[in-house]
């Protein structure tokens, strides 16, 4: 079955730039969604479509997908950019997540 | 833009529960909606899903025959019909629009991703 693998932890000091890979079976074949989750709040979609941004989500926030990887970028990151943060692609008509990164800004 | 959660609560294995999601701004009749739930402290596991014309409903392999997912187009609403509650199905239950991705004059579900979510309702399966 498909699946997209994270890591589960990301470290970034502040004002430098952070990647997050997800990858998975011809991912580069599909489109990429990456949303970000602060805690106690609902998930938000920050990039769609591998590399676009919906109205309202900062020009930091970047996107990319190739091959089996893709790869969401947060230039210049900021305190308040510290989440969690999932991929998700479809497959066969389900959707699938990949299992979260913990992104510290420290 | 919003969606609304509503029916989780407490119930012992074995029961059902309704989940409803109530939309407002956007007609659920346009768009792909889904069902999106997270155990606390972990991650996100996909649901089920109803297409934009209704005519196909997808849900994880798991949960394929306990889990029935509707929309009611006059109500603005969509619904999770949950049966034989299990303890492992413990969780939020979030429900989230799909984009509309379209090429040329065609539109697909299934391809784009989620952009409205609901702030979720919790389901907890114990005697």
């Amino acid at each position: 079955s498909f699946e997209l693998s994270q890591p589960s932890s990301v470290s970034v000091s502040p004002g430098q730039t952070a990647a997050i890979p997800c990858s998975g079976q011809k991912l580069g074949d599909k489109f990429a969604s990456w949303y970000q989750q602060k805690p106690g709040q609902s998930p938000v979609l920050v990039i769609y479509q591998d590399t676009k941004r919906p109205s309202g989500i900062p020009e930091r926030f970047s996107g990319s997908n190739s091959g089996t990887t893709a790869t969401l970028t947060i230039s210049g990151t900021e305190p308040m950019d510290e989440a969690d943060y999932y991929c998700q692609a479809w497959d066969s008509d389900t959707a699938v997540f990949g299992g979260g990164t913990r992104l510290t800004v420290l | 833009v919003h969606l609304v959660e509503s029916g989780g609560g407490v119930v012992p294995p074995g029961k059902s529960l309704r989940l409803s999601c109530v939309a407002s701004g956007f007609a659920v009749s346009n768009y792909g909606m889904h069902w999106v739930r997270q155990v606390p402290g972990k991650g996100l596991d996909w649901v089920a899903g109803i297409w934009s014309d209704g005519t196909k409903k997808n849900y994880r392999g798991s949960l394929k025959g306990r889990f029935s997912i509707s929309k009611d187009r006059f109500q603005n609403t969509m619904y999770l019909e949950m049966d034989s509650l299990r303890a492992e199905d413990t969780a939020v239950y979030y429900c989230a629009r799909e984009r509309g991705y379209c090429s040329g004059e065609t539109c697909f579900d299934g391809v784009d991703g989620l952009d409205v979510w609901g702030q979720g309702t919790t389901v907890i399966v114990s005697s």
